[in-house]
């Protein structure tokens, strides 16, 4: 069956450490995105791509980075950056222009800061 | 700024019919999609109106007016399982960023 996956479920960062949050699909979409989850604030944006080899910053871009080297795969790295990383992260992916099909979702990363 | 607003959290009973209510102000408008999620585990895609007017499936319907900047999502014979969160989202440019609504918390007393 095709889908996102996203690795790990759950995560736990020490202060000052990087973390990478896996996305990988094998819907054959060329539209990827993260964004992020907190109680009450709804599902913010951190990156999308497009295109492989291309991304854009969404709204709360600081603090993290990502990398689309492959069609399949859209991995978000927190870095020491980001001030508040604790967060349910989740990724998705669409076709281009498909609006009728919405966005699909892994089923998210819980990351938690120790 | 980009704002979206939506009921925090709205109570049904069983096999009642219950409307969420989103009013949007954008930079720029180009759809309004609507998802739902349980606790816990990953939105859903829903609807999508791109025009005025009711779209409807099954027992879900959303509409739009963009005149009003005024969406709502409509659920009937509403079933335990619907009790979940549903996020209003805006397309906001040609490509297919959607920006979310916080997010309406639905409960359904049996």
């Amino acid at each position: 069956d095709g889908g996102i996956t996203q690795s790990p479920k759950y995560l736990f960062r020490k202060e000052g450490q990087n973390v990478t949050l896996s996305c990988e699909q094998n819907l054959n979409h060329d539209a990827m995105y993260w964004y992020r989850q907190d109680p009450g604030q709804g599902l913010r944006l951190i990156y999308y791509s497009q295109i492989v080899n291309d991304f854009q910053k969404g709204d709360i871009a600081e603090g993290y980075s990502v990398s689309r080297e492959k069609k399949e795969s859209f991995p978000l790295t927190v870095t020491s950056a980001q001030k508040n990383p604790t967060a349910f992260y989740l990724c998705a992916s669409s076709i281009p222009g498909a609006f009728d099909y919405g966005y699909t979702f892994g089923s998210g990363t819980r990351l938690t800061v120790v | 700024g980009q704002s979206l607003e939506q009921p925090s959290e709205v109570t049904a009973v069983e096999g009642a019919i219950v409307q969420i209510n989103c009013t949007y102000q954008t930079s720029g408008f180009y759809g309004l999609s609507w998802y739902q999620q349980h606790d816990g585990g990953a939105p859903t895609f829903l609807s999508y109106n791109g025009l005025d007017g009711l779209e409807e499936t099954g027992r879900f319907s959303s509409f739009l007016s963009r005149s009003d900047s005024y969406g709502y999502l409509l659920l009937q014979e509403l079933q335990m399982k619907d009790s979940a969160s549903y996020f209003c989202a805006v397309r906001v440019g040609r490509d297919d960023k959607i920006i979310f609504g916080k997010g309406t918390r639905l409960h359904i007393l049996p």
